[in-house]
């Protein structure tokens, strides 16, 4: 599995943007970029998941880059409750038999009143 | 969105006795959950692979006969800690995987802390 690196930490002003960067530059063409968060003692939540095109939903958006060795997590409008650890994996897509999740230690994201 | 359930959410016991921990997919079907283990201050650690009807696949270091997995079902899978010890407290989570989008997608539950005095 391509590994990721993501900085331990970060602080956001409430209201703000958050941006999450993510460096994966041993991406394999069939793998995805997945993103998770994990606010304190609860299960990691699902955020986003992108390929090579940029995506948004509800909670962020995913921004790739063109060669797909980094990308970031753009949370628009930054809450208090948006404090948490979040991870960045990488997976190959389930035709590819691996559906394993690798854990890193992701960023912690501290959100300032 | 999918949910994923946990039960309990603690859970605290003596030591040499067993504890089952359920997790469930509530508004899909899952052949396919996953264990986790995570001790404070560190991420996540996939402990075992649980297919429907199929026994559970151990990563390495991971004792089988010590955490026992049976996921008997589409939507629930459970983990059995089987003469717990103190060094067995930890926070226990669960995913499950959705497979009805492309990608498929893991869908955590809330977690079980497991305190064993």
């Amino acid at each position: 599995d391509a590994k990721t690196t993501q900085p331990p930490s970060m602080d956001c002003a409430e209201g703000r943007a958050a941006n999450l960067p993510c460096n994966h530059s041993t991406i394999s063409g069939n793998e995805y970029v997945y993103w998770y968060r994990q606010i304190h003692s609860q299960g990691p939540q699902y955020i986003i998941h992108g390929l090579k095109n940029n995506e948004t939903n509800e909670m962020a958006s995913l921004i790739i880059t063109e060669d797909r060795k980094s990308s970031t997590l753009i949370l628009p409008h930054a809450t208090l409750r948006d404090t948490a650890v979040y991870y960045c994996i990488v997976r190959p897509s389930i035709n590819f038999g691996n559906e394993k999740l690798t854990f890193g230690t992701g960023t912690r994201l501290t959100i300032i009143p | 969105g999918a949910v994923v359930s946990q039960h309990p959410s603690w859970v605290i016991c003596k030591s040499g006795t067993s504890v089952k921990i359920e997790c469930r997919s509530l508004d899909f079907q899952a052949t396919t959950m996953f264990w986790y283990r995570q001790f404070p201050k560190q991420s996540l650690m996939l402990m075992a692979t649980s297919n429907e009807g199929s026994k559970a696949t151990y990563e390495q270091g991971v004792e089988k006969d010590k955490f026992l997995i049976n996921h008997a079902s589409l939507t629930l899978s459970t983990l059995t800690v089987t003469s717990a010890h103190p060094e067995d407290s930890s926070f226990y989570i669960c995913s499950a995987r959705d497979v009805r989008g492309f990608p498929d997608t893991q869908y955590f539950g809330p977690g079980t802390r497991l305190t064993v005095l």
